[in-house]
């Protein structure tokens, strides 16, 4: 079965220091795996995807994750954090069903950022 | 640019009163998608359309209702609001077989 989990309900960092997200999946065959953003009171944004291609992936504003089979990992990082990333990100697997790929969340991760 | 686009962002609406949530989209995306989101939660799948066949999950209450009458836009109709229906509600387009879902702005529903 697929599944997700965010190990971090919340993390907390400065401004201009990196940033990590932790993700862990579980799936029953090589999975898609995505990360999506949401500022408060908007959509989700996507902002990285993996569907096995290569394992290290570059997303949108400076983010990007590394896919780790051994380790059942999908942790999303990004160098030097910035205010305007302070928001809630989710972890995503897809699960096949009937021709339609339904997304699996994890709980998501609320990331603060300080001056 | 193609997008996802939801309307109204606010909606306020009474207890029982019925209401209507749109989504519309220039993606030309032959599925469609209903999520609610509720506080601090991750969103949860309440239905989806492929063109004009309909999909409801299974824990998806009977209040919940959707109408899909061409493939640019889907409604979502919420026939006795409860205070528990709060929540945002995030309209989500694919193409099907595709694994990447374009979300919509989302509508904030207030039930009073």
């Amino acid at each position: 079965a697929q599944s997700v989990t965010q190990l971090d309900s919340h993390v907390s960092v400065s401004e201009g220091t990196p940033v990590l997200l932790r993700c862990n999946y579980s799936s029953s065959y090589s999975p898609s795996l995505f990360w999506y953003v949401q500022h408060p009171n908007k959509g989700l944004q996507l902002l990285l995807k993996y569907t096995s291609a290569a394992t290290l992936v570059k997303g949108i504003n400076g983010f990007e994750a590394e896919f780790k089979k051994s380790e059942t990992s999908f942790h999303l990082t990004k160098p030097s954090a910035h205010m305007s990333d302070a928001a809630e990100y989710f972890c995503v697997v897809t699960l096949s069903s009937g021709g339609y790929n339904k997304l699996i969340f994890g709980a998501g991760t609320r990331l603060a950022v300080h001056p | 640019d193609a997008m996802v686009i939801q309307n109204p962002r606010y909606q306020v609406t009474q207890f029982g009163k019925p209401v209507t949530l749109s989504c519309s989209q220039t993606l030309n995306h032959n599925v469609m998608y209903w999520y609610q989101q509720k506080s601090s939660q991750a969103p949860k799948l309440l239905f989806h359309y492929y063109d004009k066949d309909f999909n409801n999950e299974a824990d998806t209450p009977d209040n919940f209702q959707s109408r899909r009458p061409n493939t640019s836009f889907c409604f979502l109709d919420i026939r006795s609001p409860g205070l528990g229906d709060a929540a945002m509600y995030l309209c989500a387009t694919s193409n099907r077989g595709a694994d990447t879902q374009y979300f919509g702005p989302g509508t904030r529903l207030t039930v009073l």
